[in-house]
């Protein structure tokens, strides 16, 4: 089935420091890829949706110029924290549509702690 | 704005015992209505998906209803597990593959 490859799984960072993230579809291909953000024992929020070749979309009260999003190919998207902060600490998943079919594929997230 | 709820938030069980999830939704112009278990610190693995025309989905030991008029979904997991211990979410999908997950309900099944 269709795979979607998200690295970093964890990074830990000093704050001021950016971070990238990459969300990779292996075997299709995804003119859009969405980025979630999940705080402790909170649900997943929808941050932003990425789209090949053109600007993403940020959700209500996602700072566009602090998650900067890349989705310079088909198949790789890239989600950039600049100047992190510790509130930023979070866990990120990413996902993508499967080609054809409407179920989404989430990447195996990313922990991120700024200390 | 559509708004997902969970209920419980959070469910211990004894091994064997059937599990009861429930999720409701407030704007019933869905497409679908997912569910997915999460391990801790990891990604989502998605578990059924119910299309906004279904009104149920089996696999294994697992079912999920939909009622789409009155916002709300069931998830059945028969026959608990250790193995089953997990966060479950559920999540409306609206236009643009968008999806709206709830708060969650911790599993604990106890060996």
């Amino acid at each position: 089935g269709a795979v979607v490859s998200q690295h970093p799984s964890w990074v830990i960072c000093k704050s001021g420091t950016s971070v990238k993230i990459e969300c990779r579809s292996l075997d299709f291909q995804a003119t859009t890829m969405f980025w979630y953000r999940q705080f402790p024992k909170q649900s997943l929020m929808l941050m932003a949706t990425s789209n090949e070749g053109s600007k993403a979309t940020y959700e209500q009260g996602v700072e566009k110029d602090k998650f900067l999003i890349n989705h310079a190919s088909l198949t790789l998207s890239t989600l950039t924290v600049t100047s992190a902060h510790p509130e930023d600490s979070s866990f990120y998943i990413c996902s993508a549509p499967g080609q054809g079919i409407e179920k989404l594929f989430f990447g195996s997230g990313t922990q991120l702690s700024v200390l | 704005k559509q708004e997902v709820t969970q209920i419980p938030a959070a469910l211990s069980v004894p091994e064997g015992e059937n599990l009861v999830l429930n999720c409701s939704f407030t704007d019933s112009a869905i497409y679908n209505l997912q569910w997915f278990r999460q391990d801790p610190g990891k990604g989502l693995t998605s578990l059924l998906l119910i299309q906004s025309s279904q009104r149920e989905q089996t696999s294994g030991r697992l079912n999920a209803s939909l009622d789409k008029s009155s916002g709300r979904s069931t998830l059945y997991i028969a026959a608990s597990q250790p193995g089953d211990s997990a966060t479950y979410l559920c999540a409306v999908e609206a236009a643009g593959n968008k999806l709206t997950f709830g708060g969650g309900t911790r599993v604990l099944v106890k060996p």
